[in-house]
């Protein structure tokens, strides 16, 4: 059973860049899509962008020239950089994988269980 | 973008009544060359990820029970809770993955009156 697990620091201090990975186990990351997804305290969810395993990625309109996503196959890894934070991105980030069939659909199972980040000096 | 708007944004019942949620998107999220609706339906228990219930609007997950069901085409969706259970407490969403910027509601707040 794939299972996803956010890290990163907790902490991100103004101006400074949020770095996220996430680990995948229980399965490959490969032929896959993986998505981050943020909700701030007490509010909806927000979908960040996705990457597959060779690299390419589609990111949020809102979000696109602050957002970069990579993938480290070796480690099972993704992960998630976003620049020049301010309070507005303080919430809780979740990984999530893409769920695609026969080449078409596209909803979120499993998540992780969320990383909660603070923006703050 | 294609904006969902649940509709209400909380209710509350009382155990063994049926809760119905709305959602509507903005344009049809139903594709015409497989005639499927681009729409999932999520569950958050509070302190929790998101749990997939509902996809293609009205296909329900492996392992959800029953009593959860998913209809609507086009722009108009429901998703329904018959005979509510202490543990359906939670905040449901709906997600459109029909453009590839995908969506959520702002979600509906289930509880137990």
């Amino acid at each position: 059973q794939v299972q996803l697990r956010e890290s990163g620091p907790g902490l991100v201090k103004p101006s400074e860049t949020l770095s996220l990975t996430c680990t995948v186990s229980g399965g490959s990351i490969d032929n896959h899509y993986w998505s981050w997804i943020r909700q701030p305290a007490g509010k909806g969810l927000e979908w960040i962008g996705r990457i597959y395993n060779n690299g390419n990625t589609n990111y949020n309109p809102s979000l696109k020239s602050r957002v970069t996503m990579s993938v480290d196959m070796s480690k099972n890894q993704f992960s998630l950089k976003l620049t020049s934070v301010t309070a507005a991105d303080a919430a809780v980030y979740y990984c999530a994988r893409d769920v695609i069939v026969a080449g078409t659909g596209d909803w979120f199972d499993p998540w992780g269980q969320g990383i909660l980040v603070t923006i703050s000096s | 973008d294609i904006v969902m708007t649940q509709s209400p944004d909380s209710l509350a019942l009382s155990l063994g009544e049926r809760a119905t949620i709305n959602c509507k998107s903005s344009q049809s999220v139903l594709y015409s060359s497989n005639n499927k609706n681009y729409l999932a339906w999520y569950q958050q228990k509070p302190g929790q990820p998101p749990k997939l219930l509902i996809y293609w609007a009205s296909t329900r997950e492996s392992g959800v029970p029953d009593r959860f069901s998913g209809s609507g085409s086009g722009t108009d969706f429901t998703l329904t809770i018959n005979s509510l259970q202490a543990e359906d407490v939670a905040v449901y969403y709906c997600q459109q993955f029909y453009s590839t910027f995908w969506t959520f509601g702002q979600g509906t707040k289930v509880e137990i009156k």
